[in-house]
């Protein structure tokens, strides 16, 4: 079974602080993305990675960075979290064009 | 407009009942038409997909495209409340990167 692990299922950050969501896929997948997900507005992509150390801006990158220097792992970073951040932060992983398989995600609230 | 347009419920039925979850789409390159199930407080997993037009069959479930009325559906026979979810529809095109757009989800409440 593809497992993809999300560092933290619930974060509280203050205004301001720099916040790093984690997330592991055990797969060899070549493909990573974060996405954010509100009610009412769906699965927004953040930002995807199709190698180690590429990354690709999605619909929604402003605000955010990522990084992947190991195949197996990307990090989402908030250089300077706001409360319109405040969101569920999934990460996904696929093979070549397969399928996207996600984390279980993390609930972010930013005061 | 969004690329693609799905009903977010609640779907309330009864145990038992068929169940009819649709998503509408505007791209005509779409190719590729998955649906998601997501429990509250997780992350989507993958029910089904389907390439092209057509029907798919997994026990209960059924998906069916009509690329011709840009209209997707996925029917539940015999619902359980363990059905009882968010169920999202995503599709991509068939060439580029694999950039899913997703339906903002349906969430089905199954009553025993």
């Amino acid at each position: 079974d593809v497992k993809v692990t999300q560092s933290s299922r619930y974060l509280v950050k203050r205004t301001g602080e720099k916040v790093f969501l984690e997330c592991v896929q055990d797969m060899d997948h070549e493909n990573m993305f974060w996405y954010r997900q509100d009610p009412g507005l769906g699965l927004r992509l953040i930002y995807f990675s199709y190698d180690v150390k590429m990354k690709e801006k999605g619909d929604i990158p402003e605000g955010y960075s990522v990084s992947r220097e190991k195949k197996e792992r990307f990090s989402l970073i908030l250089e300077s979290a706001s409360t319109n951040q405040t969101s569920m932060y999934l990460c996904a992983s696929s093979f070549m064009d397969r399928f996207q398989y996600f984390g279980a995600g993390t609930r972010l609230s930013v005061l | 407009q969004k690329e693609v347009e799905q009903d977010p419920g609640p779907l309330s039925v009864p145990e038992g009942a068929i169940v009819s979850l649709n998503c509408t789409y505007s791209n005509s390159a779409f190719q590729y038409f998955m649906w998601y199930r997501q429990y509250s407080r997780k992350g989507p997993e993958l029910l089904m997909y389907t390439y092209s037009s057509g029907n798919k069959e997994d026990g209960r479930f059924t998906a069916q495209v009509d690329k011709s009325s840009k209209y997707i559906s996925l029917f539940i026979r015999d619902s359980q409340p363990s059905d009882s979810a968010t169920y999202l529809c995503a599709m991509r095109e068939n060439t580029g990167f694999q950039k899913l757009v997703f339906g903002t989800g349906t969430r089905l409440l199954v009553s025993p």
